[in-house]
This record gives structure tokens, C-alpha cells and sequence, in this order.
């Protein structure tokens, strides 16, 4: 489809493991946003990549995240040494690259740690 | 204090009533301005942007007010279909800014 795709839709991981989650943007879209959603609560920003370039990761909240998009298009947010407290869903967003333009969400990950 | 507040509601207003949604951000440089719409267990879909001269798409008005740093959305003729959790979202800079959700519920 057009739209930005996320996978998995679901991820279970026992607390210790790593996780790698995916998100392919909308074809074009220069810019790349990573979110974590709690429940009742909306989308806190986690990261920013114009490109292949991390502009922002003031959101990241522990050195256990780790985002990149090596080539500008797809991007991967791998969550290192999982926590309890990581269980969120997690948003990816694309733009194009003006600054007046809406983001455009995808499906979004549920990532549960138990 | 948080870039946007948004009040939580909920909001549980009967079928063909008005409601209205406020937001207010704390950074004067905000230079967009956006309203989301968020279905349980989805992600969150454009609903409108804000412009500054206030703007509408069907029974959905929108309106900034800069001196006063708030949005607001107004749904006239509620639906059923309109039960949603509605998300003010700032832009400032690189970053995006969002309320926590307005939640609301149309009843029949």
C-alpha cells in the first residue's frame, strides 16, 4: 500500500531480550519520526531522521534505544535489554520535507514485555 | 509545564449535539498546527490542519488563536462515527508536540 507500513503489528519478548522493531515510510517522505504511545495517553516523540541523518533523539529514554535508517527510507528501532516499562505501542510517522506538512502514522507495534 | 494540554474529557454528548474541543501549547515559535483523530487500538489519522484565518471541512471548524497559544475544534451535528479520541498536535521546529486526547462518546 501507500501508507507507512510497521511490522510486527505485535511483539512479545521476555524481559532481557532485544527487540527490533521496522518501520517503512511513505515513499518520498524525508522525514522519519519514532513515537511511544502508553495507554490513555498520546504519542510522545522519541526520535527524528531528515534522511538518513538522526537530527533529534532527545526523546530515546535510556541508551537500551537505538534508532537508525541507514539508507533514508526504512528505519529500524531496536530496544536493547527490554523492561517492563517499555511495554507501549510504538508509532512511526512520515513527512515530506516542509515544515507545514502533516505526519502520516503508520499501524503502529504493541510491544508487550512480560 | 507541557509543550500542550488537552483536556482529557471525556466528553459523552448525544447524537446531532455540538461539541468543542480546546488545546493550548506553551511555545510562541509553534509554527503548525494539526487535529488527529485516534480510534481505539489504531493509529492516530490526519483530521485537519489549522490555519491561521480558522478553517472547516464539513462539520468540523478549526481556529488558532496565536495571542492566546490555543487551537480548537468544534464538531457540529455529532454521529456515532465520530466517537474517537481526538489529539491536538503542536509542531515547533522539528518536533511534534501531542495532547494526551480529548475522549469523546456520541450516544444514540
Amino acid at each position: 500500500g501507500a501508507g507507512v507500513s510497521q511490522s510486527p503489528r505485535y511483539k512479545v519478548a521476555k524481559r532481557g531480550q532485544d527487540v527490533a522493531l521496522r518501520c517503512d515510510p511513505i515513499s518520498g517522505h524525508v522525514s522519519l519520526f519514532w513515537y511511544q504511545q502508553a495507554l490513555g495517553q498520546g504519542p510522545e516523540f522519541l526520535t527524528y531522521f531528515q534522511n538518513e541523518a538522526q537530527l533529534d533523539k532527545s526523546g530515546l529514554p535510556s541508551d537500551r534505544f537505538f534508532a537508525e535508517r541507514p539508507e533514508g527510507s526504512v528505519s529500524t528501532l531496536k530496544i536493547q535489554r527490554t523492561q517492563q516499562e517499555d511495554s507501549a505501542v510504538y508509532l512511526c510517522a512520515s513527512k515530506l520535507g516542509a515544515s507545514n506538512q502533516p505526519q502520516h502514522f503508520g499501524d503502529g507495534t504493541r510491544l508487550s514485555i512480560l | 509545564r507541557k509543550e500542550v494540554e488537552q483536556d482529557p474529557g471525556p466528553f459523552n454528548v448525544p447524537e446531532g449535539a455540538t461539541v468543542a474541543f480546546n488545546c493550548t501549547y506553551s511555545n510562541s515559535a509553534s509554527q503548525s498546527f494539526f487535529w488527529y483523530r485516534q480510534d481505539c487500538r489504531k493509529e492516530p489519522k490526519l483530521l485537519m490542519s489549522v490555519y491561521s484565518s480558522g478553517n472547516e471541512d464539513g462539520r468540523f471548524t478549526a481556529q488558532l488563536n496565536r495571542a492566546s497559544q490555543y487551537i480548537s475544534l468544534l464538531i457540529r451535528d455529532s454521529k456515532l462515527s465520530d466517537s474517537a479520541t481526538y489529539l491536538c498536535v503542536v509542531n515547533t521546529g522539528n518536533q511534534f508536540y501531542f495532547g494526551t486526547g480529548t475522549s469523546l462518546t456520541v450516544i444514540p
